[in-house]
């Protein structure tokens, strides 16, 4: 079964500093991973995604992630963080289960930044 | 171009009453997938939707049924509403010909309180 985990229910970071959010993954095939955040009494918007290929990969407002096959790990990154950064962010997996796409979240890691 | 939309925005019911959620897809999406979000938690698997069908299911009780329609609108429907069913209930979309690497596009839910 796939899973995911995120290991820090919160980060905190002053605003400027780069800020990283830890997110491991358990999978059988092809790990097909995202990041969303979540803003309160909001949905989930989409930040990015990593299917294939280069192991660093750009969202939006700024986000990256980088894939570790061998850690099994897809963290989230920010050169430099802003106030407006502070969020819930989640990360998620992908698989085909039962043939049909089955998404599991992981618990969320709240981001607070410092002024 | 509108995004997922739900309603009602919040909802108050009492135990062992019904209640029914309205979901609209993004336009141009044809899969629905509903989520529980208690609060401090991840999103929770209800079930998804795809041509009219139930195609896959999470770990939830028969208490929570659905429905799509023909414009790929769906319904959450929950019975015997218990106190445990107080949450954040969120709507995703997205196009099935788009497979595992397109991610969710989620409204912002449904906050229902069980009193």
């Amino acid at each position: 079964a796939q899973s995911v985990a995120q290991p820090e229910d919160q980060v905190n970071v002053a605003e400027g500093n780069p800020l990283t959010v830890k997110c491991t993954y358990s999978v059988s095939g092809n790990p097909y991973l995202f990041w969303y955040v979540q803003y309160p009494n909001r949905g989930l918007q989409f930040l990015l995604k990593y299917i294939t290929g280069d192991n660093l990969v750009k969202g939006s407002y700024g986000f990256e992630a980088e894939f570790n096959k061998s850690q099994t790990s897809f963290h989230l990154k920010k050169p430099s963080a802003l106030v407006s950064d502070s969020a819930l962010y989640f990360c998620a997996v992908r698989d085909l289960a039962g043939g049909y796409q089955k998404v599991t979240f992981g618990t969320g890691t709240k981001l607070q930044v410092i002024p | 171009d509108a995004g997922v939309t739900q309603s009602p925005t919040h909802l108050i019911k009492t135990r062992g009453q019904q209640v029914t959620l309205r979901c609209s897809p993004k336009s141009g999406h044809d899969t629905v997938s509903w989520y529980q979000q208690a609060l401090g938690q991840g999103p929770q698997f209800i079930f998804q939707y795809y041509e009219e069908e139930e195609r896959q299911r999470g770990n939830f009780p028969d208490r929570f049924s659905g429905h799509q329609f023909p414009n790929y609108s769906s319904e959450l429907n929950v019975n015997a509403l218990l106190l445990g069913d107080s949450a954040l209930y969120l709507c995703a979309s997205s196009l099935s010909a788009g497979g595992l690497i397109q991610p969710q596009h989620f409204g912002d839910g449904t906050r229902l309180s069980i009193l």
